[in-house]
C-alpha cells in the first residue's frame, strides 16, 4: 500500500525525442507526486510536482500526466536534450512530513545526441 | 541563497569505526531531514527534525542517530558501522511550518561514505 512502482528502470531516448517515465500508487490518501531529477555526485532537485486534483501540469519541455482513477502518474520530457541524462525520482507524499514522502526506484534517462 | 551543504563529501571507514555526518540547511529552513540512498534499496527516510525535535524516525537500527541544533543544523552519528551502511547519505531541508502542507524538500549533494 506504501510502494510507489516506477518504470522503466533504464531509458535510453534519442536527441528530440520524448522520453516517458511513468509511476503507479496504491494509497489513495497520497496528496502530493513530486519528480525530482538527479545527477552524478548531486543530491535530488526537484524538477515539477502536480497535486491530484489537476490531470495534468506543463513546466517548459517537462510535463506530468495524472490519472487519478487509474493510480498513475507519468512524467513526459519533450524534446529530450543530452542534458536532461539523468536518473529521475517520483514520488508520493500524505501530509506535511518528509517521513511520509515514498521515492520510486528510479530511472536512469540517457539522451543520446 | 546558499544551498544546503554538507560535509564532508566522502568518507571512508572501518567495520566497527562510528561516524558523523553534518548538514547545513538552507538559511530559514527549520525541518531538516535525512536520506539514506543506495542502489538496492533507493531512497529510503531516515530522520525527520525541527526546531530540535525529531519528529519522525524511519526504520533503521538504534545505531543510527542524529540530532539538530539550534541553528537548524543538523548532524547523524552512524555507530558500530557495517559493511551493509555503504551509501550516499542525503540532508534535505525544507521551510515546513508545524501543521503546515507539505513543502518542497531542498537537498544537499549528500556525503558518499564507504565501509571496508
Amino acid at each position: 500500500q506504501q510502494q510507489v512502482k516506477q518504470s522503466p528502470q533504464s531509458l535510453i531516448v534519442q536527441k528530440g525525442g520524448i522520453s516517458i517515465i511513468n509511476c503507479a500508487y496504491e494509497n489513495t490518501a497520497f496528496d502530493y507526486f513530486p519528480w525530482y531529477q538527479q545527477f552524478p555526485g548531486k543530491g535530488p532537485a526537484l524538477l515539477i510536482a502536480i497535486r491530484p486534483d489537476v490531470s495534468e501540469k506543463k513546466e517548459g519541455r517537462f510535463t506530468i500526466s495524472f490519472n487519478k482513477s487509474a493510480k498513475q502518474f507519468s512524467l513526459h520530457i519533450m524534446d529530450s536534450q543530452p542534458g536532461d541524462s539523468a536518473t529521475y525520482f517520483c514520488a508520493a507524499s500524505r501530509g506535511s512530513s518528509a517521513s511520509k514522502i515514498i521515492f520510486g526506484s528510479g530511472t536512469r534517462l540517457s539522451i543520446r545526441p | 541563497k546558499a544551498g544546503v551543504t554538507q560535509t564532508p563529501r566522502y568518507l571512508i571507514k572501518t567495520r566497527g569505526q562510528q561516524v558523523t555526518l553534518s548538514c547545513s540547511p538552507i538559511s530559514g529552513h527549520r525541518s531538516v531531514s535525512w536520506y539514506q540512498q543506495t542502489p538496492g534499496q533507493g531512497l529510503q527516510f531516515l530522520f525527520e527534525y525541527f526546531s530540535e525535535t525529531q519528529r519522525n524516525k524511519g526504520n533503521f537500527p538504534g545505531r543510527f542517530s542524529g540530532r539538530q541544533f539550534s541553528n537548524s543544523r543538523s548532524e547523524m552519528n552512524v555507530s558500530t558501522l557495517e559493511l551493509g551502511d555503504s551509501a550516499l547519505y542525503l540532508c534535505a531541508s525544507s521551510s515546513l511550518t508545524r501543521g503546515g502542507s507539505y513543502n518542497e524538500q531542498f537537498f544537499g549533494p549528500g556525503t558518499r561514505l564507504t565501509v571496508l
